[in-house]
């Protein structure tokens, strides 16, 4: 079956950028995910690549997308406080008739330092 | 603007009794629903799914169960909780014409 994977912890001073790195095995998925939790609440969709780009970028984020890899990479730039949380990872074969279903990867936790 | 609604925030149960955690979603039609329960504060695992009013679909064998009695309600249950059924439960919608899928506030459930 699918399975996607993620490093457990990062560490990261504020003003740093971050890399969130993720893996999956799934060769047929065609969405990637990233989304964030902060502590006590749901997850917050932040981004998403279909399978077909290399690279997505919105404001801070920058999504890296190394399919022939399937590797999936976060970069938040100048880090702030506010973006400690835990990141998942999150991928889809994007078949409508199977509801879409997501795998999700064990989360990141990223602790950013003042 | 489409919204997602989860309650309650918060529930505490002793082993054996019934539970039910009900979601709905303002703002849109004929959505894809889930149900995902996450174990402490780690990775996510999908529960059900539903297409539609009365499909559901049971992603692993559990002591849980899922209804879907309107379009845009959806209702988890049980009729004896297990300790092991403790944790955070999530609901999420997304439409079929797009592959955002969004998440509500969660229910955060103690077996005790």
């Amino acid at each position: 079956g699918e399975d996607v994977e993620q490093s457990l912890f990062l560490s990261v001073r504020e003003g740093d950028s971050s890399v969130i790195n993720c893996t999956y095995t799934d060769s047929s998925s065609t969405y990637l995910y990233w989304y964030k939790q902060e502590p006590g609440a749901g997850l917050q969709l932040l981004t998403y690549i279909f399978s077909n780009m290399d690279m997505k970028q919105d404001q801070r984020l920058t999504v890296l997308l190394n399919k022939k890899d399937k590797h999936l990479s976060l970069r938040i730039a100048d880090t702030q406080t506010g973006d400690s949380a835990i990141y998942f990872c999150a991928e889809s074969g994007g078949t409508k008739a199977a509801g879409n279903k997501l795998t999700f990867g064990g989360g990141t936790r990223v602790l950013v330092k003042p | 603007s489409q919204t997602i609604h989860q309650w309650p925030a918060t529930l505490v149960q002793p082993v054996g009794s019934p539970l039910s955690l009900e979601c709905t979603v303002e703002g849109t039609s004929n959505p894809n629903l889930y149900w995902y329960r996450q174990a402490a504060g780690r990775g996510l695992q999908l529960l059900f799914y539903s297409v539609g009013i009365g499909q559901i679909s049971s992603e692993v064998p559990q002591n849980l169960s899922a209804s879907r009695p309107q379009d845009r309600q959806f209702i988890l249950s049980s009729k004896k909780l297990l300790l092991s059924d403790s944790g955070f439960y999530l609901c999420a919608w997304s439409v079929s014409r797009t592959y955002e899928q969004y998440f509500g506030p969660g229910t955060r459930l103690t077996v005790t």
